[in-house]
């Protein structure tokens, strides 16, 4: 099935500093990847839908200066995290719809946690 | 406002025995309703998908049942086993390709 590779699984960074998150669609092509933020024991939320060749739409709510997405080929979308705060800190996640089972393909995740 | 609601407490079973997990959601016509299984510090993994004008699914042990008119959804695990051990997450996607809106889930134990 679709597979969804997302780099790194975790990082630590020092506040003020910028974080890029990498997914990959490993063997399909997403023409749109959804970014989600997962606080514990919390729901996925939606941060920004991702589409190959044209600007990120973002979720209200979510400061399009402050995460920086980025989906500039069919296999590759990135989240960069600017400025970080420690209040950035949680899971981030990337989906995107395999075609075949009609359900979405998340990636592994990535934890961030900003000192 | 929108909803949607999981068992908020965790689901404690024996092992052999068939789990059955609750999705309520308000304010909502889904076209998907989709469940996915989430391990800690891992992203969700789909399971099944079930469409509004389908009233049950079945995938080996999974069966899922969506009632558009009481806006539930039942997902049962039979013969579960501690594999089984996880947080399920039940999802609605408003029309194809859109993007998830997801409950907070319900964390499911299996003791042999």
């Amino acid at each position: 099935g679709a597979v969804v590779s997302q780099h790194p699984s975790w990082v630590i960074c020092k506040s003020g500093t910028s974080v890029k998150i990498e997914c990959r669609s490993l063997d399909f092509q997403a023409t749109t990847m959804f970014w989600y933020r997962q606080f514990p024991k919390q729901s996925l939320m939606l941060m920004a839908t991702s589409n190959e060749g044209s600007k990120a739409t973002y979720e209200q709510g979510v400061e399009k200066d402050k995460f920086l997405i980025n989906h500039a080929s069919l296999t590759l979308s990135t989240l960069t995290v600017t400025s970080a705060h420690p209040e950035d800190s949680s899971f981030y996640i990337c989906s995107a719809r395999d075609k075949i089972t009609e359900g979405y393909t998340f990636g592994s995740g990535t934890r961030l946690t900003v000192v | 406002s929108q909803k949607i609601e999981q068992n908020s407490e965790a689901l404690n079973i024996q092992e052999g025995k068939t789990a059955t997990l609750t999705c309520n959601y308000t304010n909502y016509s889904p076209a998907y309703l989709q469940w996915y299984r989430q391990d800690p510090g891992r992203g969700p993994v789909f399971l099944l998908l079930i469409r509004e004008n389908e009233k049950e699914k079945r995938k080996e042990r999974l069966k899922v049942t969506f009632d558009t008119t009481l806006k539930q959804s039942l997902f049962h695990i039979t013969a579960s086993q501690p594999a089984d051990s996880a947080t399920y997450l039940c999802a609605l996607e408003l029309a194809s390709g859109y993007a998830l809106n997801f409950g907070k889930g319900t964390s499911l134990l299996v003791t042999p």
